[in-house]
Protein backbone atom coordinates (compact mmCIF):
# COMPACT_ATOMS: atom_id res chain seq x y z
CA UNK A 1 0.00 0.00 0.00
CA UNK A 2 0.68 4.05 -0.72
CA UNK A 3 2.97 4.89 2.47
CA UNK A 4 4.84 8.03 3.21
CA UNK A 5 8.44 8.52 3.55
CA UNK A 6 9.23 10.48 6.86
CA UNK A 7 12.79 11.77 7.90
CA UNK A 8 14.31 11.65 10.02
CA UNK A 9 13.16 8.59 11.27
CA UNK A 10 14.87 9.96 14.91
CA UNK A 11 16.57 13.05 16.19
CA UNK A 12 18.09 14.28 19.45
CA UNK A 13 17.26 17.75 20.86
CA UNK A 14 18.94 20.34 22.71
CA UNK A 15 16.67 22.52 24.78
CA UNK A 16 16.53 25.63 22.56
CA UNK A 17 16.96 24.36 19.40
CA UNK A 18 15.02 24.41 16.06
CA UNK A 19 14.20 20.80 14.60
CA UNK A 20 12.86 20.24 11.53
CA UNK A 21 11.01 17.14 9.69
CA UNK A 22 9.31 16.25 6.21
CA UNK A 23 7.50 13.75 4.50
CA UNK A 24 7.39 13.27 0.87
CA UNK A 25 5.12 11.44 -1.08
CA UNK A 26 4.90 9.36 -4.39
CA UNK A 27 1.63 10.54 -5.19
CA UNK A 28 -0.35 13.61 -4.48
CA UNK A 29 -2.48 14.45 -1.35
CA UNK A 30 -5.10 16.95 -0.92
CA UNK A 31 -4.63 17.29 2.70
CA UNK A 32 -1.42 17.01 4.82
CA UNK A 33 -1.48 16.80 8.70
CA UNK A 34 0.96 16.68 11.34
CA UNK A 35 0.08 14.54 14.75
CA UNK A 36 2.32 13.83 17.83
CA UNK A 37 2.01 10.91 20.17
CA UNK A 38 3.62 10.57 23.60
CA UNK A 39 4.09 7.30 25.02
CA UNK A 40 0.91 5.55 25.72
CA UNK A 41 -1.51 7.67 23.91
CA UNK A 42 -2.92 8.16 20.51
CA UNK A 43 -1.75 10.64 18.07
CA UNK A 44 -3.19 13.82 18.67
CA UNK A 45 -3.64 17.00 15.74
CA UNK A 46 -1.08 19.68 15.73
CA UNK A 47 -1.64 21.33 12.19
CA UNK A 48 -3.89 20.58 9.58
CA UNK A 49 -3.02 22.34 5.61
CA UNK A 50 -5.72 22.12 2.98
CA UNK A 51 -3.98 24.28 -0.11
CA UNK A 52 -0.70 23.80 -2.07
CA UNK A 53 1.29 26.70 -0.53
CA UNK A 54 0.34 27.24 3.11
CA UNK A 55 2.11 27.60 5.37
CA UNK A 56 0.38 27.64 8.95
CA UNK A 57 1.35 27.99 12.89
CA UNK A 58 0.44 26.60 15.87
CA UNK A 59 2.79 28.32 18.73
CA UNK A 60 6.16 27.02 17.93
CA UNK A 61 5.18 24.79 15.77
CA UNK A 62 5.11 25.79 11.89
CA UNK A 63 3.80 23.64 8.75
CA UNK A 64 4.35 23.37 5.24
CA UNK A 65 1.89 22.15 2.26
CA UNK A 66 4.50 21.94 -0.21
CA UNK A 67 3.50 23.14 -3.67
CA UNK A 68 4.03 19.85 -5.57
CA UNK A 69 1.57 18.50 -3.27
CA UNK A 70 3.53 15.60 -2.82
CA UNK A 71 5.93 16.59 0.71
CA UNK A 72 5.19 19.00 3.62
CA UNK A 73 7.58 19.53 6.37
CA UNK A 74 7.11 20.40 10.56
CA UNK A 75 9.45 22.75 12.24
CA UNK A 76 9.47 23.13 15.92
CA UNK A 77 11.31 26.18 17.11
CA UNK A 78 13.26 26.85 20.40
CA UNK A 79 12.68 22.82 21.51
CA UNK A 80 11.69 22.25 25.09
CA UNK A 81 11.77 18.52 26.31
CA UNK A 82 8.37 18.38 26.86
CA UNK A 83 8.37 18.18 22.54
CA UNK A 84 9.66 14.42 23.36
CA UNK A 85 7.62 12.41 21.51
CA UNK A 86 6.55 11.18 17.72
CA UNK A 87 5.84 12.79 15.62
CA UNK A 88 3.50 11.27 12.54
CA UNK A 89 2.40 13.11 8.84
CA UNK A 90 -0.56 11.83 7.13
CA UNK A 91 -1.97 12.51 4.18
CA UNK A 92 -5.70 12.24 2.78
CA UNK A 93 -7.01 12.59 -0.68
CA UNK A 94 -10.41 14.66 -1.20
CA UNK A 95 -13.29 13.17 -0.32
CA UNK A 96 -11.40 10.16 1.55
CA UNK A 97 -14.16 7.04 1.93
CA UNK A 98 -14.49 7.10 5.40
CA UNK A 99 -11.73 10.05 5.69
CA UNK A 100 -9.38 7.28 5.66
CA UNK A 101 -5.53 8.53 6.35
CA UNK A 102 -2.07 7.41 5.30
CA UNK A 103 0.64 7.71 7.24
CA UNK A 104 4.40 8.09 7.55
CA UNK A 105 6.59 5.98 9.50
CA UNK A 106 7.11 8.60 12.29
CA UNK A 107 10.09 10.63 13.43
CA UNK A 108 11.18 10.12 17.34
CA UNK A 109 12.32 13.10 18.90
CA UNK A 110 14.44 12.08 21.95
CA UNK A 111 15.98 14.66 24.41
CA UNK A 112 20.26 14.46 24.00
CA UNK A 113 22.05 13.00 26.92
CA UNK B 1 -9.15 11.77 22.40
CA UNK B 2 -12.04 12.77 24.65
CA UNK B 3 -15.03 10.84 23.37
CA UNK B 4 -13.63 7.80 21.61
CA UNK B 5 -13.31 5.17 24.16
CA UNK B 6 -11.11 1.89 23.32
CA UNK B 7 -11.25 -1.28 25.67
CA UNK B 8 -9.08 -3.22 26.79
CA UNK B 9 -6.14 -1.01 27.08
CA UNK B 10 -3.73 -3.85 27.13
CA UNK B 11 -4.23 -7.52 26.40
CA UNK B 12 -2.00 -10.47 26.15
CA UNK B 13 -3.71 -13.60 23.85
CA UNK B 14 -1.91 -17.17 23.28
CA UNK B 15 -1.82 -18.05 19.33
CA UNK B 16 -4.93 -19.20 17.98
CA UNK B 17 -7.41 -17.33 20.84
CA UNK B 18 -9.92 -14.87 19.77
CA UNK B 19 -10.46 -11.59 21.19
CA UNK B 20 -12.58 -8.81 20.09
CA UNK B 21 -11.10 -5.19 20.79
CA UNK B 22 -14.36 -2.29 21.20
CA UNK B 23 -14.37 1.06 20.20
CA UNK B 24 -17.37 3.01 21.90
CA UNK B 25 -17.68 6.83 20.81
CA UNK B 26 -20.29 9.47 22.27
CA UNK B 27 -20.12 11.91 19.77
CA UNK B 28 -22.29 10.79 17.10
CA UNK B 29 -19.72 10.32 14.50
CA UNK B 30 -20.53 8.55 11.27
CA UNK B 31 -17.46 7.20 10.52
CA UNK B 32 -15.06 5.00 12.83
CA UNK B 33 -12.08 2.93 11.42
CA UNK B 34 -9.05 0.90 13.11
CA UNK B 35 -5.73 1.17 12.73
CA UNK B 36 -2.59 -0.55 13.58
CA UNK B 37 0.77 0.50 14.79
CA UNK B 38 3.95 -0.94 14.47
CA UNK B 39 7.55 0.17 14.68
CA UNK B 40 9.02 2.41 12.09
CA UNK B 41 5.42 1.87 10.13
CA UNK B 42 3.20 4.64 11.22
CA UNK B 43 -0.53 3.43 11.25
CA UNK B 44 -2.15 1.60 8.47
CA UNK B 45 -5.63 1.64 8.15
CA UNK B 46 -7.33 -2.43 8.99
CA UNK B 47 -11.22 -1.37 8.15
CA UNK B 48 -13.44 1.24 7.89
CA UNK B 49 -16.96 1.93 8.50
CA UNK B 50 -19.03 5.17 7.39
CA UNK B 51 -22.02 4.17 9.23
CA UNK B 52 -23.81 1.80 10.72
CA UNK B 53 -24.03 -1.64 8.56
CA UNK B 54 -21.45 -0.52 6.16
CA UNK B 55 -17.95 -1.61 6.82
CA UNK B 56 -15.27 -1.45 3.98
CA UNK B 57 -11.16 -3.20 4.19
CA UNK B 58 -8.28 -1.01 4.45
CA UNK B 59 -4.63 -1.53 3.18
CA UNK B 60 -3.73 -4.36 6.25
CA UNK B 61 -7.93 -6.54 6.59
CA UNK B 62 -6.50 -9.77 6.57
CA UNK B 63 -7.02 -11.85 10.22
CA UNK B 64 -9.49 -9.16 10.95
CA UNK B 65 -13.42 -8.76 11.05
CA UNK B 66 -15.40 -5.90 11.91
CA UNK B 67 -19.35 -5.18 12.14
CA UNK B 68 -21.36 -2.03 12.41
CA UNK B 69 -24.59 -2.56 14.20
CA UNK B 70 -24.99 0.99 15.84
CA UNK B 71 -23.24 4.33 14.94
CA UNK B 72 -21.80 4.39 18.62
CA UNK B 73 -19.88 0.92 18.42
CA UNK B 74 -17.23 -0.60 15.96
CA UNK B 75 -15.58 -3.62 17.41
CA UNK B 76 -12.55 -5.34 15.73
CA UNK B 77 -12.69 -9.08 16.04
CA UNK B 78 -9.22 -11.29 16.02
CA UNK B 79 -10.91 -14.68 14.96
CA UNK B 80 -7.43 -16.79 15.43
CA UNK B 81 -4.67 -14.49 16.82
CA UNK B 82 -1.62 -14.80 15.15
CA UNK B 83 1.84 -13.58 16.75
CA UNK B 84 2.03 -10.74 13.31
CA UNK B 85 -0.71 -9.21 15.24
CA UNK B 86 1.37 -8.10 17.97
CA UNK B 87 0.99 -4.18 17.66
CA UNK B 88 -0.55 -1.41 19.29
CA UNK B 89 -4.29 -0.91 17.67
CA UNK B 90 -6.09 2.73 17.37
CA UNK B 91 -9.42 2.94 16.89
CA UNK B 92 -10.61 6.65 15.14
CA UNK B 93 -13.67 8.39 14.60
CA UNK B 94 -15.07 11.35 12.59
CA UNK B 95 -18.23 13.44 10.86
CA UNK B 96 -19.41 12.60 7.55
CA UNK B 97 -18.10 15.59 5.51
CA UNK B 98 -15.78 16.37 7.95
CA UNK B 99 -12.15 17.36 7.17
CA UNK B 100 -8.59 16.18 8.30
CA UNK B 101 -8.87 18.16 11.44
CA UNK B 102 -12.30 16.25 12.66
CA UNK B 103 -10.48 13.10 12.92
CA UNK B 104 -10.54 11.37 16.61
CA UNK B 105 -8.04 8.75 17.63
CA UNK B 106 -8.79 6.97 20.88
CA UNK B 107 -6.17 6.25 23.31
CA UNK B 108 -4.51 2.67 21.77
CA UNK B 109 -4.89 -1.27 22.92
CA UNK B 110 -1.74 -2.81 22.59
CA UNK B 111 -1.75 -6.46 22.12
CA UNK B 112 0.53 -9.28 22.62
CA UNK B 113 -0.11 -12.51 20.84
CA UNK B 114 2.78 -15.17 22.32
Amino acid sequence: GQQLNQSPQSMFIQEGEDVSMNCTSSSIFNTWLWYKQDPGEGPVLLIALYKAGELTSNGRLTAQFGITRKDSFLNISASIPSDVGIYFCAGQLFKAAGNKLTFGGGTRVLVKP
Amino acid sequence: NAGVTQTPKFQVLKTGQSMTLQCAQDMNHEYMSWYRQDPGMGLRLIHYSVGAGITDQGEVPNGYNVSRSTTEDFPLRLLSAAPSQTSVYFCATSPRGGSGNTIYFGEGSWLTVV
